[in-house]
């Protein structure tokens, strides 16, 4: 089993809509998650960073950790042709600075 | 700044062939990653340095990998020999420890081998 599962679509949506996209992990001893965004031909970059549980807002986006059950979402709202890309979700091992991450989500939003 | 910045962004070789990567991090960082990126196994972590050091290379598939950083703002990645299945998109990325985790990836090489 991968520490960090995320399904990598590919999803497909029209301009507007609200956006789910979901990680699992595996060990409950993670505390930092974050989002990282990754547009076709360019290297990630980081879009969200939460630390345990709850929810985190900006802008349109809003990450949400939920520990008990291992679940980590990020929720787009009002989604636009330009967040067109593959997110992946990351966790931090310990205090290694090691990032572990899932397969990346590919998102399409239609005009 | 200018960013992680990596060198070639593209490279074709035969198999059989010595391939290396070059990456500067961002200027100040302290740590630097080495990714590897496939559709299949998506984004794997292959080595990574604090300080210039070698912290963990488990992610280095095998011998026919290897990585240096002789000082702050230069590391590299080589392969020799070069096989098909190398084929990828391999990412360096810095950060800053003790400032945050957030890891700033370059642009990346696309290493086709034939």
């Amino acid at each position: 089993q991968k520490e960090v599962e995320q399904d990598p679509g590919p999803l497909s949506v029209p301009e507007g809509a609200i956006v789910s996209l979901n990680c699992t992990y595996s060990n409950s001893a993670f505390q930092y998650f974050m989002w990282y965004r990754q547009y076709s031909r360019k290297g990630p970059e980081l879009l969200m960073y939460t630390y345990s549980s709850g929810n985190k807002e900006d802008g349109r986006f809003t990450a949400q950790v939920d520990k008990s059950s291992k679940y980590i979402s990020l929720f787009i709202r009002d989604s636009q042709p330009s967040d067109s890309a593959t997110y992946l979700c990351a966790t931090l091992s310990g205090n290694t600075g090691k990032l572990i991450f899932g397969q990346g989500t590919t998102l399409q939003v239609k005009p | 700044d200018a960013g992680v910045i990596q060198s070639p962004r593209h490279e074709v070789t035969e198999m059989g062939q010595e391939v290396t990567l070059r990456c500067k991090p961002i200027s100040g960082h302290n740590s630097l990653f080495w990714y590897r990126q496939t559709m299949m196994r998506g984004l794997e972590l292959l080595i990574y340095f604090n300080n210039n050091v070698p912290i963990d290379d488990s992610g280095m598939p095998e011998d026919r990998f290897s990585a240096k950083m002789p000082n702050a703002s230069f590391s590299t990645l080589k392969i020799q020999p070069s096989e098909p299945r190398d084929s990828a998109v391999y990412f360096c990325a810095s950060s800053n420890r003790g400032g945050g985790e957030t890891q700033y990836f370059g642009p990346g090489t696309r290493l086709l081998v034939l």
